[in-house]
Formats: structure tokens, C-alpha cells, sequence
């Protein structure tokens, strides 16, 4: 079955540092799926990649999916408190069964 | 705006009560999920279904069934509660594979303790 890695677990930056979570796959990615929650609560999806070297950007927060689409990372630009939580990337296999797999999350704070 | 919702956010049951979790989505998705989350183990699916009457066991469905009557709604029970099933239960929904591949929409969660 697929695994998803995420690093790091946890991360503290200061208001207005750039910063990268990164996403590994033990198996090729078919989709790659990144969300975001606050403690407590559901979770929001951010964005979605799906093709390898592909790159989204939302606002603030870069996406990309590597050419051999087995690793992501999630880039955000000039942190601000709102972009603190945890972060989930969520890898489909491409089969017919529409299940996501997820990682176990990036708790992501950030200090003003 | 794709909404999920959940019956309730927070909910306290007594071990041995019979626990039903309600979600509806609004936007016509063939499939619904219900996952639960824990410190440590992240979200782990339960069970799934891809139609209306229709259910798949997760990988973790022991002490859970659901049922699902009608497209929007999906329901989760537990039989007869215990102190191992306190979590946040998470239930989500997507579209059979479109444009947007296998996107889930999650609702808000319920935090469901059992003393």
C-alpha cells in the first residue's frame, strides 16, 4: 500500500520567513492533494497536482510535484500568523477506488 | 462553495450507547468518507461508499457501520460506544473521478468523547 512521508513533523518560523514541507511517496504519485487544518476543525483543501514538474500557486503558498511525481513540496513565501495549522498532502493510486491516502501532517506555527 | 456538514461538533456518550454521526453534502458527489483522526496516527479511513446503498470497508472498520439512504447523506454508527472510539471523526465527500481527480471536500469534524 502507499505510505506518504512529511518533513518535517513540525516547524516554528517568525513572521515573514519563507519555508518548505515536503511530501514523499513510497510509489508514483497519480494525484497529489494538499490541505490545510486548524486545530480542531476540517480540513481545507489548497490545492491539487497531478502531472510531474507541474507547480500551482495560491496566494502565498507554491505547490510543485517532482518529474518522477514520487515527492511535493509546499512552499510559503513570507509567513503571516494566518498561515499557521497542520498541513496534509493526500496521494490518490490511480486506481478505480477514489481513496486518498494521507500523510500524518505538518504543524506549522508561526511567531509574530 | 462545496459545504460538508457535520450533525454536530462536539458530542459526549457513555460507554455501550448506540452513537450515530450524520453528514450531507450539497454539491451531488457520488462519493462520501468517513475517516477518524488521532494524535500520532493521522486520519485513517473507516469506510467509504461510491452510491447511494452502496459501502466499502476502510482500514479501519471494525466497531463502525454506516449507511447511506440518499445521495447527500452519510451516516456513521457505532454499535455500542467505547473509550477507544473517542477521536474526531471526519466526513468528506468527491465527485467520481473528474476534473478535479479525487479532491475530498471535508466537513468541520465532530470531537466525540466516550466516558
Amino acid at each position: 500500500s502507499q505510505e506518504l512521508e512529511q518533513s518535517p513533523q513540525s516547524l516554528i518560523v517568525q513572521e515573514g520567513k519563507n519555508l518548505t514541507i515536503n511530501c514523499t511517496s513510497s510509489k508514483t504519485l497519480y494525484g497529489l492533494y494538499w490541505y490545510k487544518q486548524k486545530y480542531g476543525e476540517g480540513l481545507i483543501f489548497l490545492m491539487m497536482l497531478q502531472k510531474g514538474g507541474e507547480e500551482k500557486s495560491h496566494e502565498k503558498i507554491t505547490a510543485k510535484l517532482d518529474e518522477k511525481k514520487q515527492q511535493s513540496s509546499l512552499h510559503i513565501t513570507a509567513s503571516q500568523p494566518s498561515h499557521a495549522g497542520i498541513y496534509l498532502c493526500g496521494a490518490s493510486s490511480g486506481g478505480s477506488n477514489y481513496k486518498l491516502t494521507f500523510g500524518k501532517g505538518t504543524l506549522l506555527t508561526v511567531n509574530p | 462553495d462545496v459545504k460538508v456538514t457535520q450533525s454536530s461538533r462536539y458530542l459526549v456518550k457513555r460507554t455501550g450507547e448506540k452513537v450515530f454521526l450524520e453528514c450531507v453534502q450539497d454539491m451531488d458527489h457520488e462519493n462520501m468518507f468517513w475517516y477518524r483522526q488521532d494524535p500520532g496516527l493521522g486520519l485513517r479511513l473507516i469506510y467509504f461508499s461510491y452510491d447511494v446503498k452502496m459501502k466499502e470497508k476502510g482500514d479501519i472498520p471494525e466497531g463502525y457501520s454506516v449507511s447511506r439512504e440518499k445521495k447527500e447523506r452519510f451516516s456513521l454508527i457505532l454499535e455500542s460506544a467505547s473509550t477507544n472510539q473517542t477521536s474526531m471523526y471526519l466526513c468528506a465527500s468527491s465527485f467520481l473521478r473528474g476534473r478535479s481527480g479525487d479532491t475530498q471536500y471535508f466537513g468541520p469534524g465532530t470531537r466525540l468523547t466516550v466516558l
